[in-house]
């Protein structure tokens, strides 16, 4: 069955330093990957997306993720974070059921030390 | 250009009781979803529309919740009756169209606590 993980419920790191959220998905055909981020009362907001190509992607607000299929792994990173950062992050991948479908992970949850 | 409004932001209600939730999608746009968001989880799609049709349905609790989406414009999802375990965030997307290649678009979602 098509699942997303993402091993880390939540992550701390200080202003500055760099960031990375994993995520690892489990589906059989050509994955379709995104990253949303979600801030308190606010809608989910992609990030990025990773259809083929190249697989160094990169998103708004400074994000980049790398797909690498003989890991399952498509991980989120940033250089240096800034507190505004601070918010929870979503790894989906979307899968084709005759329509189309976003399965979505649980969520890594980022804090931001000063 | 307006996001994706819902209403109301938050309900409280008992169990047992009905509820409802309304959605109005970016103008123009065919695709509407409504996902439902646990706490400590991540969304899970409960029904798409494309248009007023019903493209997918098949997570939606069927004996208990129902969504329509009349003229292709805005939608309400209804629950009825609620229990417990249906306190979440029920979140309405929209998209241009269904395929993949499409961005959705999240509104801020609806809290619904269930005494």
């Amino acid at each position: 069955a098509q699942s997303v993980t993402q091993p880390d419920i939540h992550i701390t790191v200080s202003e500055g330093a760099s960031l990375e959220l994993r995520c690892n998905y489990s589906y059989g055909a050509t994955p379709y990957l995104f990253w949303y981020v979600q801030s308190p009362g606010q809608g989910l907001q992609l990030l990025l997306k990773y259809f083929s190509g190249d697989t160094l992607v990169q998103g708004i607000k400074g994000f980049e993720a790398e797909f690498k299929r003989s890991q399952s792994s498509f991980n989120l990173r940033k250089p240096s974070v800034h507190w505004s950062d601070a918010a929870e992050y979503f790894c989906a991948v979307g899968i084709n059921t005759g329509g189309f479908k976003t399965i979505f992970g649980a969520g890594t949850r980022l804090f931001v030390k000063a | 250009e307006a996001g994706v409004a819902q209403s109301p932001r938050y309900k409280i209600i008992e169990k047992r009781q009905s509820v409802a939730f309304w959605c109005n999608p970016i103008s123009g746009h065919a695709t509407l979803y409504w996902y439902q968001q646990i706490l400590g989880q991540g969304p899970k799609l409960l029904i798409q529309f494309q248009n007023n049709g019903v493209v997918d349905d098949s997570q939606l609790p069927k004996d208990r919740f129902s969504a329509e989406r009349l003229k292709g414009v805005d939608s309400t999802l209804k629950i009825q009756p609620a229990k417990l375990e249906d306190s979440a965030v029920y979140l309405c997307a929209s998209s241009s169209g269904g395929g993949v290649i499409e961005t959705q678009y999240f509104g801020p979602g609806t809290r619904l606590l269930v005494l």
